[in-house]
């Protein structure tokens, strides 16, 4: 247990529809990522918070949104969904905002389907 | 060209083998990670590397900052190993991270 924890673990939704994906970082981490793993992708890279504030920006559409709130936990907004938007979509987070001493903790994940 | 590269994209091996999976970035990083995704999806960190070696257990991750090539060794692989295997790198001018394409290992018993 990485002490990560997402919501939904699996979800299915028309097109077009909106849904929101949540994320509790571990106790004590200050950073927040996103990313999404379809098939055909691999591991992308989507957005990070440092303490509420975005600090990196990934490959994520403008159709997607996202924000961590005073209480660290963060939210990725999907909206006008495509079939393509299918995906797994992780969440990690660690105590600082860079890349040096850094261990990412990643969460199980939240399937998304559009159908 | 992707900025980081891995290979072998997919390997298959006897119990007992020692495996390697090989890691080449071509940007400046400020770290590398290697990750297991088990099949059922979720991600393990394995290790963060700046230089060096670091070693846990059957796992042994190498990096060499100068030849911008990280690998990572199994010894005595077990097939409660079969997983893909990513690497990742914090590129320095940013702290955007990137994605190999992942190492998918089955190991036979």
């Amino acid at each position: 247990d990485s002490g990560v924890t997402q919501t939904p673990k699996h979800l299915i939704t028309a097109t077009g529809q909106r849904v929101t994906l949540r994320c509790s970082p571990r106790s004590g981490d200050l950073s927040v990522y996103w990313y999404q793993q379809s098939l055909d992708q691999g591991l992308q890279f989507l957005i990070q918070y440092y303490n509420g504030e975005e600090r990196a920006k990934g490959n994520i559409l403008e159709r997607f949104s996202a924000q961590q709130f005073p209480d660290l936990h963060s939210e990725l907004n999907l909206s006008s969904l495509e079939l393509g938007d299918s995906a797994l979509y992780f969440c990690a987070s660690s105590v600082a905002s860079g890349g040096f001493g850094n261990t990412i903790y990643f969460g199980e994940g939240s399937w998304l389907t559009v159908v | 060209k992707n900025e980081v590269e891995q290979s072998p994209q997919n390997l298959t091996a006897q119990e007992g083998e020692f495996i390697t999976i090989n890691c080449s970035y071509s940007v400046g990083i400020s770290a590398l990670h290697w990750l297991q995704q088990h099949p059922g999806g979720g991600i393990v960190s394995l290790f963060m590397l700046s230089s060096g070696k670091k070693k846990h257990g059957r796992l042994i991750a190498t990096i060499n900052i100068q030849e911008k090539h990280s690998s990572l060794h199994i010894t005595a692989s077990h097939p409660r190993d079969s997983a893909v295997y990513i690497c990742a790198v914090i590129r320095v001018r940013d702290d955007k991270i990137i994605f190999g394409k992942g190492t998918r290992l089955h190991i036979l018993p």
